[in-house]
């Protein structure tokens, strides 16, 4: 079974730094997903980036990107310029690649980001 | 296009009762995951549903179940309900065979 550990439960950084949240996986498939979900105080989980664990080049989304390395299992996501709206849960979750059918995401517990002004 | 939506949001049942919630996916899209999202436990999968199907159930006792209409909606179902089981519980659909879940805002349920 696959897990996935997200090591800090809280973070707090001021507006315009930059911060990692970290994330590792455990897993015996070759190919996979990975994704980092934000949820705000408003709950709507949103998906911030995900990678494909066959493409090397890590990927970026605007302020989003991530360090994705496979051997050791790990997939942090860096934020850069912060804002207040960055305030919320971030989950790393896990997806199984499949030809076809049932696809489930397996989440990490989760860390609270806190943007202070 | 409307996003998912869930009904009710919030939901307040007493021990022993029955639940009913439902999701209505993003129009076109054929899976609908349902997942509880508890502070203990965090977010556990639940069950997938594709084209009325279930392709796949997390590890819950049979007390939670499913099903997935022909317009693709989806409705679990939670009998005999327990303290534990309140949550928030998170429906998701998606397009096809990999494409990205999108979240619906979620179903608050207190069980008293």
């Amino acid at each position: 079974a696959q897990t996935v550990t997200q090591s800090q439960p809280e973070m707090s950084v001021q507006e315009a730094e930059t911060v990692t949240l970290s994330c590792t996986y455990d897993t015996s498939e070759n190919n996979y997903y990975l994704f980092w979900y934000k949820q705000p105080p408003s709950r709507q989980m949103i998906l911030v980036i995900r990678q494909e664990a066959y493409k090397q080049q890590n990927a970026t989304e605007n302020r989003f990107s991530v360090n994705f390395q496979k051997a050791a299992k790990s997939f942090s996501l860096k934020i850069s310029d912060s804002q207040l709206g960055d305030t919320a849960m971030y989950f790393c979750a896990f997806m199984k690649q499949r030809s076809e059918g049932a696809q489930k995401l397996v989440f990490g517990q989760g860390t609270r980001l806190t943007i202070n002004p | 296009k409307a996003g998912v939506t869930q009904t009710p949001r919030y939901l307040i049942k007493t021990r022993g009762q029955q639940v009913t919630l439902s999701c209505s996916p993003i129009s076109g899209h054929r899976s609908v995951s349902w997942y509880q999202q508890t502070p203990g436990q965090g977010l556990q999968f639940l069950f997938e549903y594709f084209s009325e199907t279930q392709r796949n159930k997390g590890n819950f006792p049979g007390r939670f179940s499913g099903r997935q209409f022909s317009n693709s909606r989806s409705e679990m179902n939670v009998s005999t309900l327990e303290l534990g089981d309140s949550a928030l519980y998170l429906c998701a659909s998606r397009q096809g065979t990999y494409n990205e879940q999108f979240f619906g805002p979620g179903t608050r349920l207190t069980v008293l």
